[in-house]
């Protein structure tokens, strides 16, 4: 079985302060997607990355920056100089491939971000 | 990546009855994924639809309880039948294959059952 742990519940700092989300997923596959998505107030979710397991590379997109690490089963997710936009609760997802396919994605808890102006 | 229409965009309805919640999506997909958030709770897998097939449940959820439909490439629905206050929540539906898997997600139904 698969499972995905976001220790964090809520994390509360103040505006432009650095911020890191963490994420440790348990699979027993070679082949997986691991996800992170946002969920705003409002309540939609909002994709933010996919990175599969042979992709390694981490990746920064504006403030936003993804380290994944095979040998720690980790893929934590860095907002640099946060926003009062960014409060929202973040979502660190976790999908195996079979032959058929993709499977549907095992979500962690996610960790409710609020950014203090 | 696909685009999701998901309706209706919020419920409230009866103890005992039934609700449809419906999903289009913009493009052909292999498959749809259909998940539960209860209120405050994470995303939970309730079962994968492919055209074709039978759905497939995951453990917790029944056919009788939650039927889906899945008559072609781009429309699901998902039915929560015999609906108990217990059954009040967001449910979402989730499309992709290939380079645009896991992209996308209705907009979702809240249910509310009174």
């Amino acid at each position: 079985a698969q499972k995905v742990t976001q220790a964090q519940t809520e994390i509360s700092v103040v505006e432009k302060e650095d911020v890191t989300l963490d994420c440790v997923y348990e699979t027993r596959d070679t082949t997986y997607y691991l996800f992170w998505y946002k969920q705003p107030p409002s309540g939609e979710l909002v994709f933010l990355i996919r990175r599969n397991s042979f992709d390694e590379q981490n990746e920064i997109s504006g403030r936003y920056s993804w380290n994944f690490q095979k040998s720690t089963s980790s893929f934590n997710f860095t907002i640099t100089a946060s926003q009062v936009v960014d409060s929202a609760v973040y979502f660190c997802a976790l999908s195996q491939y079979s032959g058929g396919g993709a499977d549907g994605l095992t979500f962690g808890k996610g960790t409710h971000l609020i950014i203090q102006p | 990546s696909a685009v999701i229409s998901q309706k209706p965009s919020r419920d409230i309805c009866q103890r005992g009855t039934s609700l449809t919640i419906q999903c289009q999506v913009d493009s052909q997909v292999t498959m749809m994924f259909w998940y539960r958030q209860q209120p405050g709770q994470s995303l939970t897998l309730i079962a994968t639809a492919n055209q074709g097939s039978e759905a497939t449940y995951e453990s917790g959820f029944v056919i009788d309880k939650f039927p889906i439909s899945r008559p072609n490439l781009t429309f699901s629905t998902l039915t929560v039948s015999n609906m108990s206050p217990e059954d009040s929540s967001i449910y979402l539906c989730s499309a992709g294959q290939g380079r645009n898997y896991g992209y996308t997600f209705g907009s979702g139904t809240r249910l509310t059952v009174v």
